[in-house]
């Protein structure tokens, strides 16, 4: 069965520095991995995904996760945080089934210190 | 503009009662999903409809209900065997990036047990 993994809660961060935002995912195959942000009291918003290709994927506004295949890891990332970059993110794994439903992380909390 | 629309915002409920949140989609998306969301737990898959007249239960249906009638429409009903509904509802719908589907999220219903 798949599954991700977000092992922050919380990340804080000075504004300005660079920020990352863990997580790691169990699949048995290939994986095609997603990246959720929530802001308060709203649905989630895509980010950005990896299906193939650049193990570097560039997604909105100036974020980007790195696959990792021996680490099983797909770290979010960005050079420089915003204040308003505070938010929850969410990591999601799409099902392998044939559905096309995501399995969701439990979602890490990022705020951004002015 | 295209998007997903969530009624009621809010809404509180008296134990016993049934409660049908909407979810009204003009994205011409095939799929459309149900999630919950809980603190600390991230989203759980309630329901998902891949197309009309058809839904399949996801991780949690128990004290659930949907129906699919219209392809824009998939109303979710909580009902009083639902033993903890207080939460957080988001509607999804699904449509076609890169060869990829990414998840098209309303923004929620918060629904209160009194």
């Amino acid at each position: 069965a798949q599954s991700v993994a977000q092992p922050e809660d919380q990340v804080n961060v000075a504004e300005g520095n660079p920020l990352t935002v863990k997580c790691t995912y169990s699949v048995s195959g290939n994986p095609y991995l997603f990246w959720y942000v929530q802001y308060p009291n709203r649905g989630l918003q895509f980010l950005l995904k990896y299906i193939t290709g650049d193990n570097l994927v560039k997604g909105s506004y100036g974020f980007e996760a790195e696959f990792n295949k021996s680490q099983t890891s797909f770290h979010l990332k960005k050079p420089s945080a915003l204040v308003s970059d505070s938010a929850l993110y969410f990591c999601a794994v799409r099902d392998q089934t044939g559905a096309n439903n995501l399995f969701f992380g439990t979602g890490t909390r990022l705020t951004v210190i002015p | 503009d295209g998007g997903i629309t969530q009624s009621p915002k809010y809404l509180f409920r008296k134990e016993g009662q049934n409660v049908t949140l909407s979810c009204e989609q003009n994205l011409n998306h095939d799929a459309m999903y149900w999630y919950r969301q809980d603190p600390g737990q991230g989203l759980r898959l309630i329901y998902y409809s891949q197309i009309v007249n058809d839904f399949q239960k996801g991780d949690i249906a128990e004290g659930y209900s949907v129906s699919r009638e219209k392809k824009e429409s998939f109303p979710l009903t909580v009902t009083s065997a639902q033993k903890n509904p207080t939460a957080f509802y988001l509607c999804a719908s699904t449509g076609r990036v890169s060869g990829a589907n990414v998840l098209t999220f309303g923004a929620g219903s918060r629904l209160t047990v009194l």
